[in-house]
């Protein structure tokens, strides 16, 4: 596997509060993708980041990425119910050819 | 309007039929994948392409075979379908820069 420590997780919050969802990952990459999926539907790219950026804003999404310590972070700042969904992190190999995704952090936001 | 359509959304099989699943895209994406997702381990790649014509082994390949005929159309195939099998699969096309775009998803369940 790719992954470190598995992020499986189910998170419920208030509407309006922050967010933080992490993954780790064991091998290198130069780039992590973070999707979202909502009930029903597939998963979709919210934000993507680069080694060279460690740190990228979209919206109220903040993503992070850590090389030294193989690890990113999806943020959302003030939650809304719509928001509710699985989000997932995802990696490419080291051809460049894959992409393999994490387990995902199931986020409930309550209104 | 959806890019990437997948037909069955929902298919009930028995245990040794046939089941092809069918996926086109209109993103004109040299990539496609199919993945499959189950509760606890995420999206898991079963095969891949990179063009018309050729097919490749994702990570859990076994028990399916895909067949990309054109650039548009990429299908899995399960010649003997067993319950193990039961599942959401989702199709996607893939950019240059390896971003992925899913179809919404085939749920199948093999009785």
């Amino acid at each position: 596997s790719q992954w470190g420590e598995e992020n499986l997780q189910a998170l419920s919050i208030q509407e309006g509060e922050d967010v933080t969802m992490n993954c780790s990952y064991k091998t290198y990459t130069t780039v992590v993708q973070w999707y979202r999926q909502k009930s029903g539907k597939g998963p979709a790219l919210i934000i993507l980041i680069r080694s060279n950026e460690r740190e990228k804003r979209s919206g109220r999404l903040r993503a992070t990425l850590d090389t030294s310590s193989q690890s990113s972070s999806l943020s959302i700042t003030g939650t809304l119910a719509t928001d509710t969904a699985v989000y997932f992190c995802a990696m490419t190999n080291s051809a460049g050819n894959k992409l393999t995704f994490g387990i995902g952090t199931r986020v409930l936001v309550r209104p | 309007e959806a890019a990437v359509t997948q037909s069955p959304r929902n298919k009930v099989a028995v245990t040794g039929g046939k089941v092809t699943l069918s996926c086109n895209q209109t993103n004109n994406h040299n990539n496609m994948y199919w993945y499959r997702q189950d509760t606890g381990h995420g999206l898991r790649l079963i095969h891949y392409s990179y063009g018309a014509g050729s097919t490749e082994k994702g990570d859990i390949p076994d028990g399916y075979k895909a067949s990309r005929p054109s650039q548009e159309n990429f299908s899995l195939i399960l010649e003997l379908a067993t319950p193990s099998q039961t599942s959401v699969y989702f199709c996607a096309s893939g950019d240059s820069g390896n971003t992925l775009y899913f179809g919404e998803g085939s749920r199948l369940i093999v009785v």
